[in-house]
């Protein structure tokens, strides 16, 4: 069963908006993991946050995770078209195996 | 480096027929995985091996069987391919508790 799940499915912003996707997911997690998957195309690892980390930044994305509430959100600042993508978390458990959501698409406009 | 490869890239089957796809990682890491991705979801984890000659279930193991008898190639055979099997397959590796790097898929079409 699919335990991290992307929010919203879909997000249409103009280029330059900041894009904001949340996560949430079940149960305790190792770390909690965002990849970038360009259409048709294999996944690109992003950024990994640990469980007692709660915030994470690498160049334009921001990562937040709030282990209380079983959550992320992957920031995307100053978007470009070259953003548009589908966007995946996942988390690792305690058995070492990430466990994805179903992803939300974006599509930056020019 | 190459990363991860995966071969073939594209594969028509008919129902019955089988066919194993082939990873292979230069990274000189422990972990493979194979996955599927179907249309609008994300991906399942049909088997995965954390060294050289061991491998194990993931969430959707049936109906598939693995191999990985050295280090840098982990095999994912169809024995008997059925069109619930039509997807695309990612192959990934790992060193333990880091990032998967993914190889570039493989589109299966079963008839």
């Amino acid at each position: 069963s699919q335990q991290g799940e992307e929010d919203p499915q879909a997000l249409s912003i103009q280029e330059g908006e900041n894009a904001t996707m949340n996560c949430s997911y079940k149960t305790s997690i190792n770390n909690l993991q965002w990849y970038r998957q360009n259409s048709g195309r294999g996944l690109v690892h992003l950024i990994l946050i640990r469980s007692n980390e709660r915030e994470k930044h690498s160049g334009r994305l921001r990562v937040t995770l709030d282990t209380s509430k079983k959550s992320s959100s992957l920031l995307i600042t100053a978007s470009r078209a070259a953003d548009t993508a589908s966007y995946f978390c996942a988390v690792q458990d305690s058995n070492y195996q990430l466990i994805w959501g179903a992803g939300t698409k974006l599509i930056i406009k020019p | 480096n190459a990363g991860v490869t995966q071969t073939p890239k594209f594969r028509v089957l008919k129902t019955g027929q089988s066919m194993t796809l082939l990873c292979a990682q230069d990274m000189n890491h422990e972990y493979m995985y194979w996955y599927r991705q179907d249309p609008g979801m994300g991906l399942r984890l049909i088997h995965y091996s954390v060294g050289e000659g061991t491998t194990a279930k993931g969430e959707v193991p049936d109906g598939y069987n693995v191999s990985r008898l050295k280090k840098q190639n982990f095999l994912l055979g169809l024995e008997s391919a059925a069109p619930s099997q039509t997807s695309v397959y990612f192959c990934a590796s790992s060193a333990r508790a880091n990032e998967q790097f993914f190889g570039p898929g493989t589109r299966l079409t079963v008839l």
